[in-house]
């Protein structure tokens, strides 16, 4: 069964930093591009960022971009999300999510989302 | 940046309705439109891809169509469990653009 189960969340300061991580289990995880989506709870999803298989290609969304960094690990099957310079406006659902395999983008797996509130 | 305009916003519909939710984008994608359903308190779920491939799993009452700038996710009779909020994402370039959804709820 495939899984992804973030970690890392929680309550941080604007200007502090958190690392997200999201384990995964179920699949061949090195295989796979992955992707991080926020959503601020009752509003839209919102994409953030994608990391090729082996960690060399990434991509992120201009509002985090130069503060959020994208990585994995793949011997220890786990993706990441370095959050810098954290504004209020970061305070959201974190999700990271599975790019199928094969043909276009799709996010067939999703991590049950790690809450990040951004608050003095 | 591409941006998604879904709509409705929301819409109230019955079990058994014929349900239409359009997704415009504000340039060509070509078919690289996905569909998602979420459920409060839930992830997303991947119900369609490029535009109208149904994902594994996902009940045939489920259909989408378009091309270009605009898209339809059809749900054909509605059903108790569909009742959530649907989002379109293109995937025709980075970033890849979210609509802002649109909530399906009981009539």
């Amino acid at each position: 069964e495939v899984q992804l189960v973030e970690s890392g969340g929680g309550l941080v300061q604007p200007g502090g930093s958190l690392r997200l991580s999201c384990a995964a289990s179920g699949f061949p995880f090195s295989s796979h591009w992955m992707h991080w989506v926020r959503q601020v709870p009752g509003k839209g999803l919102v994409w953030i960022s994608r990391i090729n298989t082996d960690g060399s290609r990434t991509t992120s969304a201009d509002s985090v971009k130069g503060r959020f960094t994208i990585s994995r690990d793949n011997a220890k099957n786990t993706l990441y999300l370095q959050m810098n310079s954290l504004r209020a406006e970061d305070t959201a659902v974190y999700y990271c999510a599975r790019d199928a395999l094969g043909g276009t983008v799709r996010l067939d797996h999703w991590g049950q989302g790690a809450l990040v509130t951004v608050s003095s | 940046d591409i941006q998604m305009t879904q709509s409705p916003s929301s819409l109230s519909a019955s079990v058994g309705d014929r349900v239409t939710i359009t997704c415009r984008a504000s340039q060509t994608i070509d078919i690289y439109l996905n569909w998602y359903q979420q459920k409060p308190g839930k992830a997303p779920q991947l119900l369609i891809y490029a535009t109208s491939n149904l994902q594994s799993g996902v009940p045939s009452r489920f259909s989408g169509s378009g091309s270009g700038t605009e898209f339809t996710l059809t749900i054909s009779s509605l059903q108790t469990e569909d009742f959530a909020t649907y989002h379109c994402q293109q995937i025709y370039s980075t970033p890849h653009t979210f609509g802002q959804g649109t909530k399906v709820e009981v009539k």
